[in-house]
């Protein structure tokens, strides 16, 4: 079975410092990696996605994040945050099936990222 | 404008009643998702699909059921079986593939009153 675990449900950062936040993820086979942002009261927007080759992924709003198969990981890093980034984060896997099915898309229980001025 | 439309935004059942939300697509995609979110909790998948006329379980089917006739459509019915339907429901349509991303509506807020 695939699951996603995000260890903080909330980090806290000053604005201009870097963030990191946590995913780690277990599946079969290879994965496919996600990452999602969410505003109050609002559907997820896509950040980012990990498929294969390079390990630093770059996505929207200079967020970037880091695969790391020995780890099982894919930390959601920015090196400069922003106030405006404050929102709830979610990282989701989706197994390789092998057959070009699409399969199930199974996120993390989020991180709620505080960026105070 | 290209998206997926979820409707109502807000919606109140009684308790013993069935109630369903609507979730339509103009992305082409093939692949449609319905989580639940609760506080805490994050996402939980409920129903996916992805092709017509064809649905699977997620984590959490008991209680609801789903119909995928067609392309654009996945409506997702809350039953009275459903033991506590309060939660904020999103829905999510992916082209298919392993390795695409998902497309989210903005979600509907049941209310059981």
């Amino acid at each position: 079975a695939q699951s996603v675990a995000q260890p903080e449900d909330q980090v806290n950062v000053a604005e201009g410092n870097p963030l990191t936040v946590k995913c780690t993820y277990s599946v079969s086979g290879n994965p496919y990696l996600f990452w999602y942002v969410q505003y109050p009261n609002r559907g997820l927007q896509f950040l980012l996605k990990y498929i294969t080759g390079d390990n630093l992924v770059k996505g929207s709003y200079g967020f970037e994040a880091e695969f790391n198969k020995s780890q099982t990981s894919f930390h959601l890093k920015k090196p400069s945050a922003l106030v405006s980034d404050s929102a709830l984060y979610f990282c989701a896997v989706r197994a390789s099936q092998g057959s070009g099915n699409t399969g199930k898309l199974i996120f993390g229980q989020g991180t709620t990222l505080q960026v105070k001025p | 404008d290209g998206g997926i439309t979820q409707s109502p935004k807000y919606l109140f059942r009684k308790e013993g009643q069935n109630v369903t939300l609507s979730c339509e697509q103009n992305l082409n995609h093939d692949a449609m998702y319905w989580y639940r979110q609760d506080p805490g909790q994050g996402l939980r998948l409920i129903y996916y699909s992805q092709i017509v006329n064809d649905f699977q379980k997620g984590d959490i089917a008991e209680g609801y059921s789903v119909s995928r006739e067609k392309k654009e459509s996945f409506p997702l019915t809350v039953t009275s079986a459903q033991k506590n339907p309060t939660a904020f429901y999103l829905c999510a349509s992916s082209h298919r593939g392993e390795n695409t991303e998902a497309f989210f509506g903005q979600g509907t807020r049941l209310t059981v009153v």
